[in-house]
């Protein structure tokens, strides 16, 4: 069985641009996560859908990020104007109905400059 | 504020000694309690967990104790190894309906051969 798999792995950008991450869960796996997790810090809770429904995403700085997973399998997260704050490992996670094992992807580490 | 606590950022042992990390939470609704281990360079995986309606949960050398009236939790490793040098995260949530978890900040142990 396939895990989580995240794209890219790794993004250096400039101070005010664009960036999107690409999730693909567990298959099967109704319910996806994604985490920030800055550097000598744990994950935190950015957003998470159940299908394709937001569940929770009021972590997620609105101005500038945004999450969407339309068919309620894959997902993208995108920073519109990056800053050098958002600066972290963004990691995807996916669980089963009732399962409540987080399986992560190996994350995508952003350096914003 | 931070959901879930973990009070020591670092830990060195002894091979074969004992130790004991710590996780204090906010949210009298979290039900579910878990530890996840995550080695450099890569992402965390669950180690063991366990749901409110018990005190412990034993898995080999880890065992979880739940205190819900101190809302706090601690995991126990005995006969520390090498190979247990890693980040130790402390997460919980709902572990129904919602099933949101939030994560600690991690403690870095080093276990000394």
């Amino acid at each position: 069985e396939a895990g989580v798999t995240q794209s890219p792995r790794y993004a250096v950008l400039q101070e005010g641009q664009a960036v999107s991450f690409w999730c693909d869960p567990i298959s099967g796996h109704d319910t996806l996560y994604w985490y920030q997790q800055p550097r000598d810090q744990g994950p935190q809770l950015l957003v998470y859908f159940r299908d394709e429904a937001v569940i929770d995403n009021s972590q997620l700085p609105s101005d500038r990020f945004s999450a969407v997973r339309p068919k309620g399998t894959n997902s993208t997260l995108k920073i519109q104007s990056a800053k050098q704050g958002d600066t972290a490992t963004y990691l995807c996670a996916s669980s089963s109905t009732g399962g409540l094992t987080l399986y992560f992807g190996a994350g995508t580490r952003l350096s914003v400059l | 504020g931070q959901q879930v606590k973990q009070s020591s950022p670092s830990l060195t042992v002894q091979e074969g000694g004992i130790l004991i990390l710590n996780c204090d939470y906010e949210n009298d609704m979290f039900d579910y309690f878990a530890w996840y281990k995550k080695y450099p360079d890569n992402s965390p995986t669950l180690l063991i967990s366990v749901r409110s309606n018990v005190d412990k949960r034993e898995d080999g050398r880890f065992t979880v104790f739940l205190n819900k009236s101190g809302k706090h939790f601690s995991l126990h490793i005995t006969a520390s190894q090498p190979e247990d040098t890693a980040v130790y995260l402390c997460a919980a949530g709902e572990g129904t309906g919602y099933q949101n978890f939030y994560f600690g900040k991690g403690t870095s142990l080093t276990v000394i051969p």
